[in-house]
């Protein structure tokens, strides 16, 4: 069964931009949830998506946005990029909610310039 | 205040020596997750435990739900166990996760 895919491996962009990442999870897997970490904070949750829906998100600012898709695949997405932005993207994919573990990708690591 | 505590910080072993790694929170979960972080990046799920004890291998995680507290054990340490541990949290209510700030583990041939 192939792992989560992440695209792409590396960003880099220029403060103001806008991003998008996706996030293929693993086949029959319905949940996907986005991390970011950074030296400084560590990991943090951004949100999660269930069956296209967003279930919850974390503490991080409207220009953090997501979307899934009928087939699980899920985008994330940051608008007017900001140095503080620079991070490891990662996102995990889980059967379900409550009582599956969670599948981790590579990442995407993005430096904001 | 972090939701999630984890010690030590930064760990040295000799190789075969035996490992705990300490994590407490104070939220009410429905689940916590250890999670080992390789140079590079990825991110691999060790356990989810919401009770009890489980153990992988060389691998043992504990956790006490009235204490607020878990514990991973390391048996026979090895250098390819050298890592990022990282200790998790799902919160019983609205199911968001929260991390410590993870224990470097360095085990010396």
């Amino acid at each position: 069964k192939a792992g989560v895919t992440q695209t792409p491996r590396y960003l880099i962009k220029t403060r103001g931009q806008q991003v998008t990442l996706s996030c293929s999870p693993i086949s029959g897997h319905r949940s996907v949830s986005w991390y970011q970490q950074t030296p400084g904070q560590g990991l943090q949750f951004l949100f999660e998506y269930f069956s296209e829906t967003q279930r919850n998100k974390g503490n991080f600012p409207g220009r953090f946005s997501g979307r899934q898709f009928s087939n699980s695949r899920s985008e994330m997405n940051v608008s007017t990029l900001e140095l503080g932005d620079s991070a490891l993207y990662l996102c995990a994919s889980r059967l379900d909610r409550v009582s599956s573990p969670l599948h981790f990708g590579n990442g995407t690591r993005l430096t904001v310039t | 205040k972090n939701e999630v505590e984890q010690s030590p910080q930064n760990l040295t072993a000799q190789e075969g020596e035996f490992i705990t790694i300490n994590c407490s929170y104070s939220v009410g979960i429905s689940a916590l997750h250890w999670l080992q972080q390789h140079p590079g990046g990825g991110i691999v799920s060790l356990f989810m435990l919401s009770s009890g004890k489980k153990k992988h291998g060389r691998l043992i995680a504990t956790i006490n739900i009235q204490e607020k507290h878990s514990s991973l054990h390391i048996t026979a340490s090895h250098p390819r166990d050298s890592a990022v541990y990282i200790c998790a949290v799902t919160l019983l209510a609205g199911n968001q996760f929260y991390f410590g700030t993870g224990t470097s583990l360095t085990v010396i041939p």
